[in-house]
């Protein structure tokens, strides 16, 4: 268990719908980034939150959304889904300090996002 | 921007053997890079990290090095084992960690070979 907590882990959904993917960050940690993974290809940086406030953006569609709220968790909301939105969507937390030296990202197992 | 490339997708091992994963970084200012290792179906999971003013470190079984005036990585993992069989990133960014979005690459897949 690496500290970091995702639901659900698998998530089956039809074209157009809306879904909303959670993210718990190991204790302690105020900065949570969401990463996607589409089959056999590298991490996709989507987005980054630093103790409540939007930090960093990557390749997040406008269909994509998020936000982190005041007990740290973090949640992705992907609406209007279509079938290339299938993929592994990866929350990783790291160290919180502004100017703490960096130790790398902790990342959640996962949510497995099937569009059918 | 930043880009994080390896040189080789897959990388197929014999076990016992040792194996070398390389990565190349195009940004001068990182000072700080990580490799992950991603199991199937599973999140990436920390290896090793090593920091610009080093040129060399070694884990259990692991060693990164950093050649810094190529702008190169590589992980070297001694007696390769059936359970290191995974895809492995290497990581790039900065030292100070927040606000920092690390880069990853693309990734190697690594099969051990009984």
């Amino acid at each position: 268990d690496s500290g970091v907590t995702q639901t659900p882990k698998h998530l089956i959904t039809a074209t157009g719908q809306r879904v909303t993917l959670r993210c718990s960050p190991r204790s302690g940690d105020l900065s949570v980034y969401w990463y996607q993974q589409s089959l056999d290809q590298g991490l996709q940086f989507l987005i980054q939150y630093y103790n409540g406030e939007e930090r960093a953006k990557g390749n997040i569609l406008e269909r994509f959304s998020a936000q982190q709220f005041p007990d740290l968790h973090s949640e992705l909301n992907l609406s209007s889904l279509e079938l290339g939105d299938s993929a592994l969507y990866f929350c990783a937390s790291s160290v919180p300090q502004q100017g703490a030296l960096n130790y790398g990202y902790t990342f959640g197992s996962g949510t497995r996002l099937t569009v059918v | 921007g930043e880009s994080v490339g390896l040189h080789l997708p897959t990388l197929s091992v014999q076990e016992g053997d040792n194996s070398i994963i390389n990565c190349a970084y195009s940004n001068s200012a990182s000072d700080y890079f990580i490799w992950y290792k991603q199991e199937s179906g599973k999140g990436p999971q920390f290896i090793i990290d090593i920091r610009s003013n080093m040129d060399k470190r070694q884990g259990q079984r692991v060693t990164v090095l950093l050649n810094k005036t190529v702008k190169h990585l590589s992980l070297q993992i001694a007696a390769t084992q059936p359970g290191d069989s995974a895809v492995y990133f290497c990581v790039s960014g900065g030292i100070k960690a927040a606000g920092n979005k690390l880069t990853f690459g693309g990734g190697t897949r690594v099969l051990v070979k009984p």
